[in-house]
C-alpha cells in the first residue's frame, strides 16, 4: 500500500540553523500538507499546499517557515532560523487528486530537537 | 479550537467492541465528521469520515445521530494494536485544516 514517507527521521540542530525536512507524498495525491506536534501536546496544523502554491496557512507558520515542492516528488518544509520552540514532530500529510474533503495520509514524521 | 468533545480515556477488552462517543453539537450542516488515530507518536492514521449517513470500512463503523450533534466510532473487534489516541475532528467547511483535539486514548487489555 502507498504511504507517504518522511526524511530524516530524526534532526538535530542548533538554535539560528535552518533545517528542511523532506517528505514524499503518494505518488498521484495533489493536496499536501505539514503538521506538527510539541512533545505532550496537540498536533497542530501549519500549511497546506496546491497547485504550487500555498492554499492555507495557521499563524504559527510565519516568515520563518517555507514550503516548496522542488521536483514534482518531494515536498520540504524548511525554517530558516530555528528558535528551541520549534522543537516538535513535524508530520506531512497528502490527499487524493479529488481533493476537498478526502482523507488526509499522514507521515512517520520528523522528530526535529533544536538545542 | 476544535469543535468535539471526547472523553479522556477509555479501556476495552481484546475482541469486544470498543465504542467512542463524541459530541459536536455546533457542527453546521455542511461540515463532515472524521476520525483519526495515533499510535504512540506515530503519524496520525485515517480511519473513517462522514456527513449524516453511518459508515463502515474495513477498519471501523461511523455512527452519527440524527441531528448531526454526536456521532460514535465503532471498532468491532478490538485487539491490542487498536490501543492509540483516537480524535473526533469536525472538518470546517471549505478549510484544508485538520484541527485536532486531545482525542480519546483508548486502551484495550488483554
Amino acid at each position: 500500500e502507498p504511504e507517504v514517507t518522511q526524511t530524516p527521521s530524526h534532526q538535530v540542530t542548533q538554535m539560528g540553523q535552518e533545517v528542511i525536512l523532506r517528505c514524499v507524498p503518494i505518488s498521484n495525491h495533489l493536496y499536501f500538507y505539514w503538521y506538527r506536534q510539541i512533545l505532550g501536546q496537540k498536533v497542530e496544523f501549519l500549511v497546506s499546499f496546491y497547485n504550487n502554491e500555498i492554499s492555507e496557512k495557521s499563524e504559527i507558520f510565519d516568515d520563518q517557515f517555507s514550503v516548496e515542492r522542488p521536483d514534482g516528488s518531494n515536498f520540504t518544509l524548511k525554517i530558516r532560523s530555528t528558535k528551541l520552540e520549534d522543537s516538535a514532530m513535524y508530520f506531512c500529510a497528502s490527499s487524493p487528486p479529488t481533493g476537498g474533503l478526502n482523507e488526509q495520509y499522514f507521515g512517520p514524521g520528523t522528530r526535529l530537537t533544536v538545542t | 479550537d476544535a469543535k468535539t468533545t471526547q472523553p479522556p480515556s477509555m479501556d476495552c477488552a481484546e475482541g469486544r467492541a470498543a465504542n467512542l462517543p463524541c459530541n459536536h453539537s455546533t457542527i453546521s450542516g455542511n461540515e463532515y465528521v472524521y476520525w483519526y488515530r495515533q499510535i504512540h507518536s506515530q503519524g496520525p492514521q485515517y480511519i473513517i469520515h462522514g456527513l449524516k449517513n453511518n459508515e463502515t470500512n474495513e477498519m471501523a463503523s461511523l455512527i452519527i445521530t440524527e441531528d448531526r450533534k454526536s456521532s460514535t466510532l465503532i471498532l468491532p473487534h478490538a485487539t491490542l494494536r487498536d490501543t492509540a489516541v483516537y480524535y473526533c475532528i469536525v472538518r470546517v467547511y471549505n478549510t484544508d485544516k485538520l484541527i485536532f483535539g486531545t482525542g480519546t486514548r483508548l486502551q484495550v487489555f488483554p
